[in-house]
């Protein structure tokens, strides 16, 4: 598709269950985010990639949050021991630029909202 | 502190009048602000850019305003319409560091 795509859109979890939430950024997109969004907040960081390298993971709440991009396209967030705390949306965008260069627009998925009971 | 805050509380306008959001930032230097649009269940949607050095920046009904000396952005919709209602999101970037640092928005709403 032509955008960035998310899966899955919605996610119920018990407390302690790990999950895992997929993006599939925009075809030859360099720059990829992951932000969380509680309810009427604005998204908040939680790590970025360029390329393969995460190069900042400095928003991650707890080491139960893991995040990759192997092969520098599709991204995976991982909750491990899910917690009541963790329920929220969780965005991903893309970017065409890299680190360093000008600035550029964001381009969201839909999101996964995660609810853990 | 580092602060973002955008308008207090929701805002409802009437059709046809100009909307102004406005977004304040506390212990920033940001090299770039962005403003997003983002409606009930879905993902933000960029609209507008505007770096330090500029002033203003317009697109069509849109414009914003970039103030580094009082550290606010003034986001303006003309001739408001219903379609317009959604929360908007203001957006810092500092330096060189990529992501970029979101307000909590402004929830507005057009009446027709």
């Amino acid at each position: 598709g032509a955008g960035v795509s998310q899966s899955p859109r919605y996610k119920v979890a018990k407390r302690g269950q790990d999950v895992a939430l997929r993006c599939d950024p925009i075809s030859g997109h360099v720059s990829l985010f992951w932000y969380q969004q509680a309810l009427g907040q604005g998204p908040e960081f939680l790590t970025y990639f360029q390329n393969e390298a995460q190069l900042d993971k400095s928003g991650l709440p707890s080491d139960r949050f893991f995040a990759e991009r192997p092969e520098g396209s599709v991204s995976t967030l991982k909750i491990q021991r899910t917690q009541q705390e963790d329920s929220a949306v969780y965005l991903c965008a893309s970017s065409k630029t890299g680190a360093g260069a000008n600035t550029g627009e964001l381009f969201f998925g839909e999101g996964s909202r995660l609810t853990v009971l | 502190s580092q602060k973002i805050e955008q308008n207090s509380e929701a805002l409802n306008i009437q059709e046809g009048k100009t909307a102004t959001l406005t977004c304040n930032y506390t212990n920033y230097s940001p090299a770039y602000l962005q403003w997003y649009r983002q409606d009930p269940g879905r993902g933000p949607v960029f609209l507008l850019l505007i770096r330090e050095n500029e002033k203003e920046k317009r697109k069509e009904r849109l414009k914003v305003t970039f103030d580094t000396t009082l550290k606010q952005s003034l986001f303006h919709i003309t001739a408001s319409q219903p379609a317009d209602s959604a929360t908007y999101l203001c957006a810092l970037g500092e330096g060189s560091a990529r992501q970029l640092t979101f307000g909590s928005g402004t929830q507005l709403t057009v009446l027709p």
